[in-house]
């Protein structure tokens, strides 16, 4: 079945320091891939997404791309930010269809 | 500014009470969904509708009903035959199925005492 894996948290950076939190996938066909981030104590937002192969989906200073080859869609960026601390989910679905699928949260903390 | 209102924002029920956590949207969205979350855990589906009075279950229903009266409004009702509710339960809401974006709530956290 379809499922979504994504790396062990906590992640723990020094503000300024570069994030990758890896994202993989299993699905047939072309789902779609995103990433939420949820804030602590709220619900979660989109932060980025990605319909195609080779699309990069970009936002905020994070980016991922849709890597069909290696069924990933790990989120990046440069200079991560004591704001940035929160949870990152990955997610895939399919459009057209009710049924999204997400990974289990990447929790990040920033220290300044 | 349009969004989706979730309340209460924490909840404490006795066992064998039933309780019913409220979702609305001014968003004119037709999709909604109502998702629990535990701790290392991703989001699970407990259901959804397309549109109004019309519902589906989504994969782990038991124990949980929903009704969609309105277009604005899917309140959740955690029965006494939910074996396990504490958990924080999220709403969400889509333009339609096709879109792929989900806007959420900020969440109703429920603990049973």
């Amino acid at each position: 079945g379809n499922s979504v894996t994504q790396m062990e948290g906590p992640v723990t950076l020094s503000e300024e320091a570069f994030l990758t939190i890896n994202c993989t996938y299993t699905a047939t066909g072309y789902p779609s891939l995103f990433w939420y981030v949820q804030y602590p104590g709220e619900g979660l937002q989109l932060l980025l997404k990605a319909t195609k192969a080779d699309d990069k989906g970009s936002n905020k200073g994070f980016e991922a791309t849709y890597r069909k080859e290696t069924t990933s869609f790990h989120l990046e960026k440069g200079s991560v930010q004591v704001s940035d601390s929160a949870v990152y989910f990955c997610a895939l679905s399919y459009p057209g269809t009710y049924k999204y699928i997400f990974g289990t949260g990447t929790r990040l903390k920033v220290l300044a | 500014d349009g969004g989706i209102t979730q309340s209460p924002k924490y909840l404490f029920r006795k066992e064998g009470q039933n309780v019913t956590l409220s979702c609305e949207q001014n968003l004119n969205h037709d999709a909604m969904y109502w998702y629990r979350q535990d701790p290392g855990q991703g989001l699970r589906l407990i259901y959804y509708s397309q549109i109004v009075n019309d519902f589906q279950k989504g994969d782990i229903a038991e124990g949980y009903s929903v009704s969609r009266e309105k277009k604005e409004s899917f309140p959740l009702t955690v029965t006494s035959a939910q074996k396990n509710p504490t958990a924080f339960y999220l709403c969400a809401s889509s333009i339609d199925l096709d879109t792929g974006e989900l806007f959420f709530g900020e969440g109703s956290r429920l603990t049973v005492l």
